[in-house]
Formats: structure tokens, sequence, C-alpha cells
């Protein structure tokens, strides 16, 4: 079993589309994540959550909302997608909240905007 | 603010060589390091971590890392490369913040 799955692996879409990924985690942590890398491998946080509560969010468009329905899930939705949102996202899970703990990701969404 | 950074975009290493990537760090007092790796098309996996303790790090795959406080580095190193390892390597630290800061990554490539 994947500990960390994301779909869809890619992700073909037109401007001004909305989308989501969605994130799942079979590991039991509390803590999960979102993160962004660049066309030039650049990894950034986006979002953290913990055990459903919004605990990082960094300076992100309000295009980007994710979701937390259960601490085994954490959701990502776009809207009015720009073509500056092509890049890969992960999502990532930890046992421990605030950066102290090993981090488990996922394979990765490959965000394609046209 | 926290910050690491890796010097080099890309080392280039013989199988069965020894390999060294570098990362040098800047925190205010002490640092949480990590090191990840990232093979192509896959989410970056943990190699290993320093929050206290010996200064030499061995983690998975036959890596280890030299914490160096007066150096500020925290270079990942590895006594016989394989053709295996290549990959992009992340180094981190954890910020004030409470989350990570990764490096802008070092491209490794191990040539039999």
């Amino acid at each position: 079993d994947t500990a960390v799955s994301q779909t869809p692996k890619y992700l073909v879409t037109q401007m001004g589309n909305d989308k989501s990924i969605k994130c799942e985690q079979n590991l039991g942590h509390d803590t999960m994540y979102w993160y962004k890398q660049d066309s030039k491998k650049f990894l950034k946080i986006m979002f953290s959550y913990n055990n459903k509560e919004l605990i990082i969010n960094e300076t992100v468009p309000n295009r980007f909302s994710p979701k937390s329905p259960d601490k085994a899930h954490l959701n990502l939705h776009i809207n009015s997608l720009e073509l500056g949102d092509s890049a890969v996202y992960f999502c990532a899970s930890s046992p421990i909240a605030g950066g102290a703990g090993i981090q488990y990701f996922g394979a990765g969404t490959r965000l394609s905007v046209l | 603010a926290q910050s690491v950074a890796q010097p080099e975009d890309q080392v280039n290493v013989a199988e069965g060589n020894p390999l060294t990537v570098k990362c040098t760090y800047s925190v205010s007092g002490n640092p949480y390091l990590f090191w990840y790796v990232q093979y192509p098309n896959r989410g970056l996996q943990f190699l290993l971590k320093y929050i206290t303790g010996d200064n030499l790090v061995k983690g998975s795959y036959g890596f280890e890392a030299e914490f160096n406080k007066s150096q500020t580095s925290f270079h990942l190193k590895k006594p016989s490369a394989l053709v295996s390892d290549s990959a992009l390597y992340f180094c981190a630290v954890r910020d004030e913040g409470n989350k990570l800061v990764f490096g802008a990554g070092t491209i490794l490539r191990v040539k039999s």
C-alpha cells in the first residue's frame, strides 16, 4: 500500500478552469502538507494542517484553497487556473507538526495549465 | 530567516568513488537539518537528520552527513557511490515558523 497517495498524477487543463488534487495518507499521521515544486525544482511549502486544523498558510494566492475532511486527507482546490500555476504539487505527511519530524511525500501531481 | 544553501547545481562522480554534496546553513539557535533525495518522477524521500547529539549522522542507503557548527555546514557523504545514487538531493532546515525550508537542490550524477 502506498503511504501517501495523490490523484491525479497528471493534470492538463486550460487557463481559467478550476481543478482539485486529492491526497490521502495511511500512516496515521496528524500533520499533512502541500508543497509546490517549480520548473527549476525549487520546493516551497504552501499549507500545513495538523489534525484538520490549518497551521501553516504561506503567501499563496487565495485561488488556492486546501481542505482537510479528516486527518488522513488533505485536498487542494485551485480556482481560475493561471499559466504560472504549472508545477508539480506534492503532498506530504509527518507524525510531528512543526518541521522537526520526518516528512513522507507522495509521488506528486504534475499540473500543466495551457 | 533560517536558510540553507547548496552551492553546487550538479556533482559528478565515478562509481566506487566517495561523494560529497555540500550544504551550508544560516540559522539562529540550534539547527534542525535534513537531507532528502528525489528520484525522477518521484516524491522526496528522507535520508537523515541532525537535531542534536553526534556530529556524524548516519542515514539510509549508506549515506551520512557531518554537522560542523564552526563552518555552518551539513555536507552529505557516501564512501562509495553507486550509479543508482544518481538523483536530486535537497538539504533542508526547520525555520522559526516551524516549517521546512529547502535548498535549491543538487543533481548527483554517478557514472559507471
